[in-house]
């Protein structure tokens, strides 16, 4: 099956640092990404709607100024949080579309763990 | 708007009950996609199922089963003989063409399965 990577898996930062998150299909091209947040004990929430080449698209409440998504291949998509505070301690997932795969086809990252002091 | 609801928030059994794990869709829509996902504690998501809305046969994997009834918008998902090692949270999640037009994933809230020896 279709893989997608994250890293790091685990980060830990001071308040105030900028932390990036990379996101990779290993074996497919991806021309639409994810990313999630998940709170402890709640749901994946969507925060951006990422796609190669263009910018990203952002869910209503999240500051695209704070957090910067890349996507300049087809394999590749970032995340950067900028100016982190402790609470954008989450875990951040990102997932992928394969860009020959049938529809809402999407595959999950291992998710990376972000807390910040 | 799409909406998922998953009214259980946490279910523990006894290993080698079975349980059953309801979910209930909201769609405008006539074509849509159903998932479930398991994240057992490590926070990676499984990948479990995808049936379109023109498919309601129910399905059997191993131990898992899937029950679709469109007439009462459920996609309700029973686990056999459980074991511990099913500990973990499910979650549903919707796709349809309302999702935006990446067609992105709406999940429920999840449900915290325990699985007792």
């Amino acid at each position: 099956g279709a893989v997608v990577s994250q890293h790091p898996s685990r980060v830990i930062c001071k308040s105030g640092t900028s932390v990036k998150i990379e996101c990779r299909s290993l074996d497919f091209q991806a021309t639409t990404m994810f990313w999630y947040r998940q709170f402890p004990k709640q749901s994946l929430m969507l925060m951006a709607t990422s796609n190669e080449g263009s910018k990203a698209t952002y869910e209503q409440g999240v500051e695209k100024d704070k957090f910067l998504i890349n996507h300049a291949s087809l394999t590749l998509s970032t995340l950067t949080v900028t100016s982190a505070h402790p609470e954008d301690s989450s875990f951040y997932i990102c997932s992928a579309r394969d860009r020959s795969g049938g529809a809402n086809e999407q595959f999950f990252g291992p998710g990376t763990r972000l807390t910040v002091l | 708007a799409q909406k998922v609801t998953q009214a259980q928030t946490e279910i523990s059994v006894v290993e080698k009950e079975d349980v059953t794990l309801d979910c209930v869709y909201e769609t405008r829509d006539t074509t849509y996609y159903l998932f479930w996902y398991k994240q057992p504690p490590s926070g990676e998501l499984v990948f479990l199922i995808r049936r379109n809305s023109f498919d309601e046969q129910n399905e059997i994997s191993g131990r898992y089963s899937w029950n679709f009834q469109k007439s009462t918008s459920s996609f309700n998902f029973t686990i056999t003989a459980s074991q511990v090692v099913d500990s973990a949270v499910y979650f549903c999640a919707l796709s349809d063409s309302f999702s935006g037009s990446a067609r992105q994933l709406t999940f429920g809230s999840g449900t915290q399965l325990t699985v007792l020896p």
